[in-house]
């Protein structure tokens, strides 16, 4: 069974700083491109970033470009998202979701909330 | 505001037939062959349930069946039932691009 779990969300300061993980099991995690995908509340989803199979490509969204990096660790099967010079509009549910093997994403985790409050 | 054009709500009652479409701009067009609609209940992830246009993710009913033309893909899904009661999103161009989302009332 394909699973993907979050952690690292929490309250934090604007211009903080914060990293979420994304543990995944019940598949071959270095085959698929990987993706964070979020939801502010009452809102809509967005993409922000994804990964290459082997985290040498990476791309992102303009609205978070130099502000959050994706990343992963294909021995621990672990995905990764840094976000800094983070900002109240970053509040969110931040999804991360599997690459299928066809362009576009076909599993995603239960999500883990970030906000961004003084 | 959005990359793909989803009407903010749509409606049936039960055992109706309902279809949601996705509209790309000009300069940004709906990618022909990979687009794929997602469900979400309030406060769950949301779940594939139609990827490629029109292929059926597994365990998904043929009540829920995809089409597109002319830079429009649309969701139609047949006997509506109660718990067809959801957000529905379409997205594209290997998931980077997703609609605004439909509401789905099942009357």
């Amino acid at each position: 069974e394909v699973q993907l779990v979050e952690s690292g969300g929490a309250l934090v300061q604007p211009g903080g700083s914060l990293r979420l993980s994304c543990e995944v099991s019940g598949f071959t995690f270095s085959s698929h491109w990987m993706h964070w995908v979020r939801q502010a509340p009452g809102r809509g989803l967005v993409w922000v970033a994804r990964i290459d199979t082997d985290g040498t490509n990476t791309d992102s969204a303009d609205s978070v470009k130099g502000r959050f990096t994706i990343s992963r660790d294909n021995a621990k099967n672990i995905l990764y998202l840094q976000l800094s010079g983070l900002r109240a509009e970053d509040t969110a549910v931040y999804y991360c979701a599997r690459g299928s093997l066809s362009p576009g994403i076909d599993y995603w985790g239960q999500g883990t909330l970030v906000t961004v409050s003084s | 505001q959005p990359a793909l054009t989803q009407p903010p709500s749509a409606s049936g009652s039960p055992g109706q037939s309902v279809t949601i479409s996705c509209t790309g701009t000009t300069s940004d067009p709906v990618e022909y062959t990979f687009v794929s609609w997602y469900q979400q209940y309030p406060g769950k992830a949301p779940k594939l349930i139609i990827y490629e246009i029109a292929r059926r993710h597994s365990g998904v009913p043929d009540r829920f069946s995809g089409s597109y033309s002319g830079n429009t893909a649309s969701l139609t899904i047949s006997g509506l039932q109660t718990d067809d009661e959801a957000d529905y999103y379409c997205s594209s161009h290997g998931g980077t691009r997703f609609g605004g989302g439909t509401k789905l009332t099942v009357l």
